[in-house]
């Protein structure tokens, strides 16, 4: 069945560093992926999205990669800062046009 | 940008009691709105998909009589938890896009429901 997972449920990272969130997914036939940013006690914010006939997008300090042959989604955050810390979701449109969500990867700013 | 408003935002109620959360887009037309679920430290879980003026789309293992959902308007989508239980208490989370698939998904700020 479908399903989109992540490999490492909690990241620490020391304030300023880069970050990488990386996303695994199933289904060979998704075609648009999107990351989510999701503060405590608050609904998920767009970050950036990427369509699967590219491989690589970047926004304002975030990157997204996108590998098809081995089905992985990673987001880049660039000089990361304690704003950054929450619980980061990757997701995917599956064929009913339907968003899913992976399990998320909570990132941890060090001081 | 476009705003999702949900309300209330956090609601205590009695076991067997009936709950209704109401979903707003505020500056666009909803024309098809999204209800998920999400309990803590877990992902969101989609559980609906409804499209103003028809029947809701329930996903697998969601029981259509304990979650009705109405979107009688381009603006309004509303769940109701029927006869809830403890078990129900979760993060209830709303979601809308105007036209077609092609047209960003905007996610409401969430219900904090509890069942005492």
């Amino acid at each position: 069945g479908e399903s989109v997972g992540l490999h490492l449920p909690t990241l620490s990272v020391q304030e300023g560093d880069n970050s990488i969130i990386n996303c695994a997914y199933s289904n060979s036939a998704s075609d648009y992926f999107i990351w989510y940013k999701q503060e405590s006690g608050k609904g998920p914010q767009f970050i950036i999205d990427i369509r699967s006939n590219m491989d690589k997008r970047q926004g304002q300090r975030v990157t997204v990669l996108l590998n098809k042959t081995v089905k992985h989604l990673s987001l880049q955050i660039a000089a990361t800062q304690p704003g950054d810390s929450a619980v980061y979701f990757c997701a995917e449109r599956n064929r009913d046009d339907k968003i899913i969500f992976g399990k998320g990867t909570r990132l941890h700013i060090l001081p | 940008g476009a705003v999702v408003s949900q309300h209330p935002s956090w609601v205590i109620c009695k076991s067997g009691t009936s709950v209704k959360i109401e979903c707003r887009s505020l500056d666009f037309q909803a024309t098809t709105m999204f209800w998920y679920r999400q309990f803590p430290k877990q992902s969101l879980m989609l559980m609906a998909t409804s499209n103003e003026g028809s029947k809701a789309t329930y996903e697998q293992g969601v029981e259509k009589d304990k979650f009705l959902i109405n979107h009688a308007s381009l603006t309004l989508s509303t769940l109701t938890v029927t006869s809830a239980h403890p078990e129900d208490s979760s993060f209830y989370i709303c979601s809308a896009r105007e036209g077609t698939s092609n047209q960003p998904q905007h996610f409401g700020d969430g219900t904090r429901l509890s069942i005492l």
